[in-house]
């Protein structure tokens, strides 16, 4: 079975920083895309960052560069997304999910979410 | 680029059949195939529908279905039941600056 588990979310200052991880398992973790997808309170889904299967290129919604960075570790089957200088606007629900294979664009499986909040 | 455009809500009997629309421009919906819908049950990870415009993953109910005309996507769903009571989500490829829109999402109630 097709897994995304993510940690480390939770509360922090504006200004602040924070590293969010993405464990999978049940597939081929080196050869696909992660994607961040965020939804902020009360609104609809963001695209956030995207990472490719040997780490080499990635790719950021303009509202992040600059500020988030994402990673993996293929060893680990992790992908991380650091996000530094925190804004009250970054707070949502980041969920990690699996790209399509190829040169098809969709989203899935997805994880259950983790929440970030950032409040003074 | 602005997010693509859905009802905000929208409402159907058991057994009836419900079409969400996603209206976007000519540089998203318009000029690719891949918009794709997923389904959000609150506190769940959301779960894909449709992805291409129209074609189902293994394992999502023929009750969904997926077209497009022009710069509109839609997604059917046949006969409606309780647990389809959810948030649907449109997704379009915008060219590789922006990369992806998302729709704002439409609340789904069965009444």
């Amino acid at each position: 079975e097709v897994r995304l588990v993510e940690s480390g979310g939770g509360l922090v200052q504006p200004g602040g920083s924070l590293r969010l991880s993405c464990a999978a398992s049940g597939f081929t973790f080196s050869t696909y895309w992660i994607h961040w997808v965020r939804q902020d309170p009360g609104q609809g889904l963001v695209w956030v960052s995207r990472i490719n299967g040997d780490g080499t290129t990635t790719t950021y919604a303009d509202s992040v560069k600059g500020r988030f960075t994402i990673s993996r570790d293929n060893v680990e089957n992790t992908v991380f997304l650091q996000m530094n200088s925190l804004r009250v606007d970054d707070s949502a629900i980041y969920y990690c999910t699996r790209g399509a294979p190829g040169d098809s664009v969709w989203f899935g499986p997805w994880g259950q979410g983790i929440l970030v909040t950032v409040s003074s | 680029q602005s997010a693509l455009t859905q009802p905000a809500s929208v409402s159907g009997s058991p057994g009836q059949s419900m079409t969400i629309s996603c209206i976007g421009s000519s540089s998203d919906i318009g000029a690719y195939k891949y918009v794709s819908w997923y389904q959000h049950h609150p506190g769940k990870a959301p779960k894909l529908l449709i992805y291409e415009v129209s074609q189902r993953p293994s394992g999502v109910s023929n009750r969904f279905s997926g077209s497009k005309s022009d710069n509109t996507a839609y997604l059917t769903i046949s006969g409606l039941q309780a647990d389809d009571e959810a948030y649907y989500y449109c997704c379009s490829y915008a060219g590789t600056n922006i990369f992806v829109l998302f729709g704002g999402g439409t609340k789904l109630t069965v009444l």
